[in-house]
């Protein structure tokens, strides 16, 4: 195990429903992340979040709307998604550094199915 | 801005034999790290190895190695003495750091290794 656990394994959800993804770690971290992992494409850096302030918002739609209310958790909020998001959703976490380097620990992922 | 290009797609070695999957990536930057996942049937990504790129020297982890060629933007990976529980999907990735501390990993295609008995 890595410290970083995601909740649920697998969703199975319509484009009018309203879901959410969740990340918690247990690690002392201060950096949270969440990751796109579609089939036959490399991972998509999605969000970034560092002291529970987003830094990064890479060109995601709207219908992903992330929340960080503290170090240890993260959320994805997910609503009228769309079928080309079906993909595995990955969280990560690292410590916050300035020198920069430092290992990403993951999760497990959520398994998303949009039907 | 940064890539990173796995070219192998899926290779596949005898249980015990020596393999090597390959990535090169392209950047401008001078300081950075690079890094070899491991995502097996599992999903979960474990760290195999990092290399930070001021180093000359190939990182080593037990049975894992890299080499890594700063002026080719090459950096390879080394199995050795594979074994039945290498079988898994290997990410190369490249990572800069972020404003505030956080980093960021861009990953290439994969390999997908399968070892057999």
């Amino acid at each position: 195990e890595t410290g970083v656990t995601q909740t649920p394994r697998h969703l199975v959800m319509g484009m009018t429903n309203k879901k959410s993804l969740k990340c918690e770690q247990h690690l002392g971290h201060n950096a949270m992340y969440w990751y796109k992992q579609s089939a036959k494409k490399p991972l998509e850096l999605m969000f970034v979040y560092n002291f529970k302030e987003q830094t990064e918002n890479n060109s995601v739609p709207s219908r992903f709307s992330p929340e960080c209310p503290n170090s240890s958790h993260l959320f994805l909020h997910l609503h009228t998604l769309q079928p080309e998001d079906s993909a595995l959703y990955l969280c990560a976490s690292s410590r916050r550094t300035g020198t920069g380097g430092e290992k990403l620990f993951f999760g497990s992922g959520t398994q998303l199915s949009v039907l | 801005a940064q890539t990173v290009t796995q070219s192998q797609p899926e290779m596949s070695v005898q249980e015990a034999e020596t393999v090597t999957l390959s990535c090169t990536y392209d950047t401008s930057e001078s300081n950075y790290y690079l890094f070899w996942y491991k995502q097996p049937p599992s999903r979960q990504m474990i760290l195999v190895i990092r290399q930070e790129a001021y180093k000359q020297q190939n990182a080593t982890e037990n049975r894992f190695s890299v080499n890594f060629q700063k002026a080719a933007k090459s950096f390879s990976l080394k199995i050795s003495d594979s074994q039945l529980g290498d079988t898994a999907m290997y990410f190369c990735a490249f990572m800069t750091p972020l404003l505030e501390g956080a980093q960021k990993l861009v990953f290439g295609q994969g390999t997908r290794l399968t070892i057999n008995p």
